[in-house]
């Protein structure tokens, strides 16, 4: 069944690393047609797209200007998910997180989210 | 980065009735936009991609329009289950952008 499950603390104290995980079901962190993204979601910031990884003969990585120097994401092929570590959290980096698959249309190659976890709210505070 | 900006942020309308939703890139970004539905306490729902593409299983009442900066979602024959927050998206450059939202509520 194709999904993606998210799991990771809720509650994380500032100054410390917020870390959430996706796992992959159905699809693989290793396709060529796709990327595995993160996106928050907060009432003051509404969707932000945070970054993506993807595997196209090698690993790339794409990240958000705004979390750039804080954000690293990282692909685990042998349990078939992809992480998210955010360094240095502050109350402002309080939303809900999802993770979620980008694929680009047959005819095109336009890209859209076609696939989003369940969505975990992280708190940041002390 | 390219600033995407939705109008009304919030309507209100009755079942059976038709609403338009619009959605203004900050420059072109040809057909590199797509709708979301999103209730509450759950992900985002693709609707729309390539501005006027249905995702598979999404009713046709949903319908999208538009090139370049300006662009539109109508639905028509409003159902129960459209009652909801809806999101344009756009994937032309690097740092992928939403629109602020749009609440559609029942009258």
């Amino acid at each position: 069944q194709l999904q993606l499950q998210q799991s990771g603390p809720g509650l994380v104290k500032p100054s410390q690393t917020l870390s959430l995980t996706c796992a992959i079901s159905g699809d693989s962190v290793s396709s060529n047609s796709a990327a595995w993204n993160w996106i928050r979601q907060s009432p003051s910031r509404g969707l932000e797209w945070l970054g993506r990884t993807y595997y196209k003969s090698k690993w790339y990585n794409d990240y958000a200007v705004s979390v750039k120097s804080r954000l690293t994401i990282i692909p685990d092929t042998s349990k078939n998910q992809f992480s998210l570590q955010l360094n240095s959290v502050t109350p402002a980096d309080t939303a809900v997180y999802y993770c979620a698959r980008r694929v680009g249309s047959t005819v095109g190659g336009y890209w859209f989210f076609d696939l989003w976890g369940p969505g975990t709210l992280v708190t940041v505070s002390s | 980065d390219i600033q995407m900006t939705q109008s009304p942020s919030s309507l209100s309308a009755s079942v059976g009735d038709s609403v338009t939703i619009s959605c203004r890139a900050s420059q072109s970004i040809y057909k590199y936009l797509n709708w979301y539905q999103q209730k509450p306490g759950k992900a985002p729902k693709l609707l729309i991609f390539a501005a006027s593409t249905l995702q598979t299983g999404v009713p046709r009442r949903f319908s999208g329009t538009g090139f370049g900066t300006d662009f539109t979602l109508t639905i028509t024959s409003l159902q129960p289950e459209d009652f909801a927050t809806y999101y344009c998206h756009q994937s032309f450059s690097f740092n992928d952008a939403f629109g602020q939202g749009t609440n559609l509520a029942i009258k």
